[in-house]
């Protein structure tokens, strides 16, 4: 089945620690986002990439990584510079098109303890 | 406006109730807009997706419409049910059209 696909579920961290969230997709997309959302809060764009090794900041990029050496692949490091890292992180795959919905994946919940 | 902008903020109907909600978002360099369902314990799943000015979609008992000349999509929902309770969201590509960027979502509770 085609999809897009986060992992861990949960994630617990200590303070000070990088830690890297996975977000695979087997869609043929091109497009793939980062998004993070608070308690009583919307999506907020982290990053994003059109392509293989290119990836943009979004609107809260500070204290996050990425890397798109894949198409399939997106994955996202939280690093100890993020100072509110806890949080639920949702992964999206998208065509190009305008016209084309994006798919998300299940999201992962960073706890900092 | 400079960004994405849904209201109200919550809602809650009975049962059988119509109801709908605004998303107003930058009426220059249009390019699509976006509604995704977003119910609990679930992924976001899009609805639709609206690109020309005066579009009008239809999905069962959620409908939707598009004035990109004054920056709004309505969403409507006919009769609700207890199964549409979910926060509901819009989104808009920004730049070039892949910058999807979502507004804060409209939650909407359906009392049996």
């Amino acid at each position: 089945d085609g999809g897009i696909t986060q992992s861990p579920k949960y994630l617990f961290r200590k303070e000070g620690q990088n830690v890297t969230l996975s977000c695979e997709q087997n869609l043929n997309h091109d497009a793939m986002y980062w998004y993070r959302q608070d308690p009583g809060q919307g999506l907020r764009l982290i990053y994003y990439s059109q392509i293989v090794n290119d990836f943009q900041k979004g609107d809260i990029a500070e204290g996050y990584s990425v890397s798109r050496e894949k198409k399939e692949s997106f994955p996202l490091t939280v690093t100890s510079a993020q100072k509110n890292p806890t949080a639920f992180y949702l992964c999206a795959s998208k065509g190009l098109l305008m016209n084309t919905e994006a798919f998300f994946g299940q999201g992962t919940r960073l706890t900092v303890v | 406006i400079l960004n994405v902008e849904q209201s109200p903020q919550s809602l809650h109907v009975q049962e059988g109730d119509s109801t709908n909600f605004t998303c107003s978002f930058p009426s220059s360099n249009f390019y699509a807009l976006h509604w995704y369902r977003w119910e609990t314990a679930k992924s976001p799943e899009a609805l639709f997706v609206m690109t020309l000015n005066g579009d009008e979609k239809k999905k069962g008992r959620i409908s939707a419409t598009l004035n990109t000349k004054e920056g709004y999509s309505y969403l409507y929902i006919k009769g609700s049910q207890p199964e549409d309770s979910a926060t509901y969201l819009c989104a808009f590509p920004k730049s070039s059209g892949d910058k999807l960027t979502f507004g804060t979502g409209t939650r909407l509770a359906v009392r049996p």
